[in-house]
């Protein structure tokens, strides 16, 4: 069974542009959460998807957004991208809702580098 | 605001020494406990879930226990090999995972 998938694994943008990263869920789940992870923050909550409805955001500016698809593949969009973007994307799929005894895997995440 | 810490930062064992790894928490009333390692550069592993009304779970080398009176989770393992070096995270998940910052672990052949 595959696990969750990440594309693409790296990205290089310079400031002012847009980025849209994808991820595909495995198989069967239905939820799709999205974290930043750097070295300063550690790892922080985007959003999570559930059935093409976002069900949680996290404390972003609206220049994240993200969306689900009727196959639960999800993307992420950040537009204006600032140096401060700079950041490995991680999503993680679970089979019902994000919490409870849901257990939520990881992909190997996305690198993006603004400069 | 959940609050998660794990101390230390950073640990250095020699192979086969056992690993204790702590993880504190500030809300009680937490859902469940996951713990995770994390290799350079590379996603999260799922390790462990211990759900709110469990106290402990095993699987192979690793335990981890929850205490929630005490807002503590630790995560053993059991003699150690140079492969376990990693980040372990530990995050609570109610409608998100809330992550602690993680403990390096080096383990020395």
């Amino acid at each position: 069974k595959a696990g969750v998938t990440q594309t693409p694994r790296y990205l290089i943008k310079t400031r002012g542009q847009q980025v849209t990263l994808s991820c595909s869920p495995i198989s069967g789940h239905r939820s799709v959460s999205w974290y930043q992870q750097t070295p300063g923050q550690g790892l922080q909550f985007l959003f999570e998807y559930f059935s093409e409805t976002q069900r949680n955001k996290g404390n972003f500016p609206g220049r994240f957004s993200g969306r689900q698809f009727s196959n639960s593949r999800s993307e992420m969009n950040v537009s204006t991208l600032e140096l401060g973007d700079s950041a490995l994307y991680l999503c993680a799929s679970s089979l019902g809702p994000a919490g409870g005894e849901n257990i939520q895997y990881f992909g190997a995440g996305t690198r993006l580098s603004v400069l | 605001k959940q609050e998660v810490t794990q101390i230390p930062a950073a640990l250095s064992v020699p192979e086969g020494e056992n690993l204790v790894l702590n993880c504190s928490f500030t809300d009680s009333a937490i859902y469940n406990l996951q713990w995770f390692r994390q290799d350079p550069g590379k996603g999260l592993t799922s390790l462990l879930l211990i759900q709110s009304s469990q106290r402990e779970q095993t699987s192979g080398r690793l335990n981890a226990s929850l205490d929630k009176s005490s807002g503590r989770s630790t995560l053993y393992i059991a003699a150690s090999q140079p492969g376990d070096s990693a980040t372990y995270l530990c995050a609570l998940n109610d409608y998100k995972l809330s992550f602690g910052a993680g403990t390096t672990v080096t383990v020395r052949a």
